[in-house]
């Protein structure tokens, strides 16, 4: 099982550049998300879907967009890059049978993403 | 708006000692909580999951408490080992629909030989 599979790994971006980062996850889950962290604040929810053709914003949607055409793949694309967007990006997935129950989450290993 | 808030942010101790995380919450209205592991420069990796319905979970020399009521979540790591140096995150899952996880900060863990 290969779990969350992120690309790239590391990516430097100039200022109005847009790029797409790719999610990927194997195990059927039906929620994916979005997250970025940066230095010594903790993780902070972009984007998320509870399935395919679903998405909902989270804390810090702007300047972000999200899809998800299929329950596989949930890419992120940055459309203007902008300094503020320099962070390290995690995607990561879970299950959620009936009702609300959550049976933990799986994260990718992150995107290093610097815009200059 | 769930707030989650974890002490100390960084920790350093010698081999060998037990040692307690501590996390702590706003809103006592959670579906469950969660501990995680962040080696740097690397993901998360998933140590215990609490149901709100629980008091503690245990996996090897990890032990995690969740006192619901009064917002207060602790991890217990009993005879630390260098390779436990890591962040740990505590993050907790609301009770309403379709909430995602909300964070904390981490405590940075240091455990030296």
């Amino acid at each position: 099982n290969a779990g969350v599979t992120q690309t790239p790994k590391f990516r430097i971006l100039k200022i109005g550049q847009s790029m797409t980062l790719q999610c990927t996850q194997d195990m059927n889950h039906n929620y994916m998300y979005w997250y970025r962290q940066d230095p010594g604040m903790g993780l902070k929810l972009i984007y998320y879907s509870v399935g395919a053709g679903i998405t909902d914003k989270g804390e810090v949607p702007n300047g972000y967009n999200v899809s998800r055409s299929t329950t596989e793949d949930f890419p992120l694309r940055l459309e203007l890059a902008a300094p503020s967007q320099t962070s390290v990006y995690f995607c990561a997935s879970s299950y959620t049978g009936q009702g609300r129950g959550v049976y933990g989450y799986t994260f990718g290993s992150g995107t290093r993403l610097t815009v200059v | 708006k769930q707030e989650v808030t974890q002490i100390p942010a960084a920790l350093s101790v010698p081999e060998g000692e037990n040692l307690v995380l501590n996390c702590s919450f706003t809103d006592s209205a959670i579906y469950n909580l969660q501990w995680f592991r962040q080696d740097p420069g690397k993901g998360l990796t998933s140590l215990l999951l609490i149901q709100s319905s629980q008091r503690e979970q245990t996996s090897g020399r990890l032990n995690a408490s969740l006192d619901k009521s009064s917002g207060r979540s602790t991890l217990y790591i009993a005879a630390s080992q260098p390779g436990d140096s890591a962040t740990y995150l505590c993050a907790v899952k609301g009770n309403s629909g379709n909430t995602p996880l909300v964070f904390g900060k981490g405590t940075r863990l240091s455990v030296i030989a």
